[in-house]
């Protein structure tokens, strides 16, 4: 199976700062037909998860461009820049390569 | 896009359970759909997807015991969870390949 490791586990922004969340995938992503398969999403508390990034960079609808995916084969990073308190939550990477399907283990972002 | 999750509640572990979810907004028919589930206060667990013309991958932890399945007369999504054990007790979402949650039904097995 793939895994993904993230990190941190948690992380404190003062709003209007940046932060930036790290998941390292066991296997390479990228498909035979270029595409890498990572994505990221959020859950606010007690909500289901969202959709921000798909395909490691693509910003999801509706989602502010505050949020930025990038990486390379097996190393992706979420970036949020200028963070409000809307954002806090937990962030999951996940990985839609190949079954099974994986996800990491979460970095909750709190505001200071 | 709108999923609609129901069927869960509290079971006794070996008794079964059939979730289902409705789905709005979109041509059902047309998209493979995934069940994820979340053991309370756990991440993120994969368990079942079902392609466009109904193709089945379960995860291990749940294959020969749980199934998934579609109706796209009545554009619904179904799992049925046998033999079920305490470690099956999470919110359970159905999502679309595009992104879209529901909003997750709980599934409780305990005696």
């Amino acid at each position: 199976d793939i895994v993904l490791t993230q990190a941190p586990l948690s992380v404190s922004v003062t709003p209007g700062e940046s932060a930036s969340i790290s998941c390292r995938s066991s296997k390479s992503l990228l498909s035979s037909k270029g595409i890498t398969s990572l994505y990221w999403y959020l859950q606010k508390p007690g909500k289901s998860p969202q959709l921000l990034i798909y395909r490691m960079s693509n910003l999801a609808s509706g989602v502010p461009d505050r949020f930025s995916g990038s990486g390379s084969e097996t190393d992706f990073t979420l970036k949020i820049s200028k963070v409000e308190t809307e954002d806090v939550g937990v962030y999951y990477c996940a990985q839609f390569l190949e079954y099974p399907f994986t996800f990491g283990s979460g970095t909750k972002l709190e505001i200071k | 896009v709108q999923l609609v999750e129901s069927g869960g509640g509290l079971v006794q572990p070996g008794k079964s359970l059939k979730l289902s979810c409705s789905a709005s907004g979109f041509t059902f028919s047309s998209y493979g759909m995934h069940w994820i589930r979340q053991a309370p206060g756990k991440g993120l667990d994969w368990v079942a997807y079902i392609s466009s013309s109904s193709g089945t991958v379960y995860a291990d932890a749940v294959k020969g015991r749980f199934t998934i399945s579609r109706d796209n007369a009545k554009n619904t999504l179904y799992l049925q969870l046998n033999s079920l054990k305490s470690e099956d007790t999470a919110i359970y979402y159905c999502a679309t390949p595009g992104g879209d949650w529901g909003q997750g039904v709980m599934v409780t097995v305990s005696s």
